[in-house]
């Protein structure tokens, strides 16, 4: 595709409820990477994917979070029995290979009531 | 935990004049890139560093980083409106993983 896509754009859920949050790299690209990002913060690292394998996970807060990229391309972030604290911004990103430039996507805005 | 620091954060200057940000890592860093978030949107890559003392330009912004590799800046010369946003360093700590941790960020205000 012609950028990272991120759907959907904004999410709002109910205390408990699993939330599925999906993010399109763009076509070709190696590495996909999941960041959480708070107002007036910078992005905090979750996880990363080099095709379908899961390389890092250190950054994902518990085992409530999960993510998988089963085909090496489009990938699915989890988080099951949200919580007030997980409302933030969740960004995606993807670059050709490790280590060049990652592009973001524009990011799903997810709320817990 | 792995730390990745910047100063200032916030800076407010009068269009034409120039804006430094500063980013410290607790640790030594493989590499560090660069990212602007203009308000309301998504960061955008502007450079990557790899090599100690290393010095790279791009028309207006200059970026260093440092002789030990736990340190690094971005200088804008002259600064436009067009600068506005917040700029953050990521750096990525650790060999064998490509993980990137991302600094405080630095928002700059460009007063016309």
């Amino acid at each position: 595709g012609a950028g990272v896509s991120q759907s959907p754009r904004y999410k709002v859920t109910k205390r408990g409820q699993d939330v599925a949050l999906r993010c399109d790299p763009i076509s070709g690209h190696v590495s996909l990477y999941w960041y959480r990002q708070a107002l007036g913060q910078g992005p905090e690292f979750l996880t990363y994917f080099n095709y379908e394998a899961q390389q890092d996970k250190s950054g994902l807060p518990n085992d409530r979070f999960s993510a998988e990229r089963p085909e090496g391309s489009i990938s699915t972030l989890t988080i099951q029995r949200t919580e007030q604290r997980d409302s933030a911004m969740y960004r995606c990103a993807s670059s050709q290979q490790e280590n060049t430039e990652a592009f973001f996507g524009q990011g799903t805005r997810l709320t817990v009531v | 935990g792995q730390q990745v620091m910047q100063i200032p954060q916030y800076q407010h200057v009068q269009e034409g004049e120039d804006f430094t940000t500063y980013c410290n890592s607790s640790t030594t860093l493989s590499n560090i890139q660069w990212y602007k978030q203009r308000p309301g949107g998504h960061p955008v890559f502007l450079i990557q560093l790899v090599k100690s003392g290393e010095v790279k330009k791009q028309k207006r912004l200059t970026f260093q980083f440092g002789e030990a590799k736990k340190n690094s800046s971005l200088h804008i010369t002259a600064t436009q409106t067009t600068d506005v946003g917040t700029y953050f360093c990521a750096g990525r700590v650790t060999s064998g993983t490509y993980k990137y941790i991302f600094g405080t960020g630095t928002r700059l205000k460009v007063l016309a």
